[in-house]
């Protein structure tokens, strides 16, 4: 069984500084891991995933997270916050190794940047 | 132009009508997927299919139905027995080529009135 924690809910920071949104996860096997944004009555789209090799992941819009077995963690980050940063942020899980297996969301992040 | 494509974006229903929300994909993707999206809540998987003709439940199956009989195509009917369905509806589709990542449709949202 798997599970995600997304550790708040609503997360405000201001333009220009760093955003970091928390996800941790629960598999009883070696995870595949995916971050997703969603804005405004719109889908989902992939920031970024870990599924094997390198532990840090780069993403689109300048976001990266890192992947840290020992903390079951998958934290994402940004340097700098931009204003069209702001939208709501779903971590995801699935098993490796099966790659058409569903995904188990995290209830979400809605982000906020302050001007 | 390859996507998802979901219809109508917005839908309005009286109570005990059935209704029949579209999710057609030209990925060539097997697998297809609905959720539903209640604030505060994440997404809810409904239904599920990896192959035409063959269909499983989800977390929140009942109250809805789904059909495919077209690798291309997977409705879902939000029938009269579903007691609360005012929700945002994402369709979502995945290839066996890919590692494991869904690609979703633009959402249908949902409102009886």
């Amino acid at each position: 069984a798997q599970s995600v924690t997304q550790l708040g809910s609503h997360v405000s920071v201001s333009e220009g500084a760093l955003v970091l949104l928390r996800c941790n996860y629960s598999s009883s096997v070696p995870p595949y891991l995916f971050w997703y944004v969603q804005y405004p009555n719109q889908g989902l789209q992939l920031l970024l995933k870990y599924t094997t090799g390198a532990t840090l992941v780069k993403g689109i819009n300048g976001f990266e997270a890192e992947f840290k077995k020992s903390e079951t963690s998958f934290h994402l980050t940004k340097p700098s916050a931009h204003m069209s940063d702001a939208a709501e942020y779903f971590c995801a899980v699935s098993p490796s190794g099966t790659s058409g297996s569903r995904l188990t969301f995290g209830e979400g992040t809605q982000l906020t940047v302050n001007p | 132009d390859g996507g998802i494509t979901q219809s109508p974006k917005y839908l309005f229903r009286k109570e005990g009508q059935n209704v029949t929300l579209s999710c057609e994909q030209n990925l060539n993707h097997d697998a297809m997927y609905w959720y539903r999206q209640d604030p505060g809540q994440g997404l809810r998987l409904i239904y599920y299919s990896q192959i035409v003709n063959d269909f499983q439940k989800g977390d929140i199956a009942e109250g809805y139905s789904v059909s495919r009989e077209k690798k291309e195509s997977f409705p879902l009917t939000v029938t009269s027995a579903q007691k609360n369905p005012t929700a945002f509806y994402l369709c979502a589709t995945h290839g066996w080529q890919g590692e494991g990542e869904q690609f979703f449709g633009p959402g249908t949202r949902l409102t009886v009135l």
